[in-house]
């Protein structure tokens, strides 16, 4: 098993371009979770899809923040225009199931620099 | 609000045994998590704890308190490649509710 793929792995872009971040997670997984982590605000849950449809997008922060997942092994987080403090390691996770129990399987992280 | 509190820092010596508490104040409980994540990389699960009580994995130990809404995480026989920051996470609802983390530092 591959784990859960991210790319790219870095991304540097200039305040006001688009960035998109792609996720591939684990086969037979239908829970996928997007993180943002910084040092000022820990790790924080952006969005969760179970089954494609997205159940929580609370933490999204604005309305330049927008996630997809057209299909049960593919994802988007799209981020239009970028800003600065859009800075951060973002990771998706996966897991089997809608049970929170179940462990949360983590691709390696987009580290995104925004100049 | 649902919170999870546990120490910004540990420092301990290698070969030492070290403690990581947690305390938790959450809406819903599953269970209570542990991950690891080294600089630079990514989470990975330790440890889950649903009921009361120790749960060992090699070195590694998990305790919960559901009655006292704590938990912690034990370090046995520390080596070098323990130096990570470990965050506690208890399931609520469909997700899980994260700590800020704890860096452990070994030192020699």
């Amino acid at each position: 098993d591959a784990g859960v793929i991210q790319s790219p792995r870095h991304e540097v872009t200039e305040m006001g371009q688009e960035v998109t971040l792609r996720c591939k997670p684990i086969s037979g997984h239908n829970s996928l979770f997007w993180y943002r982590q910084t040092m000022m605000r820990g790790l924080e849950l952006l969005i969760y899809f179970n089954n494609n449809v997205p159940i929580d997008d609370s933490g999204m922060p604005e309305d330049r923040f927008s996630a997809k997942m057209p299909n049960a092994s593919f994802s988007t987080l799209k981020i239009q225009p970028s800003e600065p403090r859009d800075s951060a390691v973002y990771f998706c996770a996966s897991r089997t199931s809608g049970r929170p129990t179940d462990t949360q399987y983590f691709g390696p992280g987009t580290r995104l620099t925004v100049l | 609000g649902q919170s999870l509190e546990q120490p910004s820092e540990v420092t301990a010596v290698e070969g030492a045994i070290v403690q990581i508490n947690c305390t938790y104040q959450t809406s819903g409980f599953y269970g209570l998590s542990w991950y690891q994540q080294h600089d630079g990389g990514a989470p990975t699960f330790l440890s889950y704890n649903a009921l009361d009580g120790l749960e060992e994995t090699g070195r590694f130990s998990s305790f919960l308190s559901r009655s006292d809404s704590y938990g912690y995480l034990l370090l046995q026989e520390l080596q070098m490649k323990d130096s990570a920051s470990y965050f506690c996470a208890v399931g609520s609802n469909y997700q899980l509710i994260w700590g800020a983390g704890t860096k452990l530092i070994i030192k020699p």
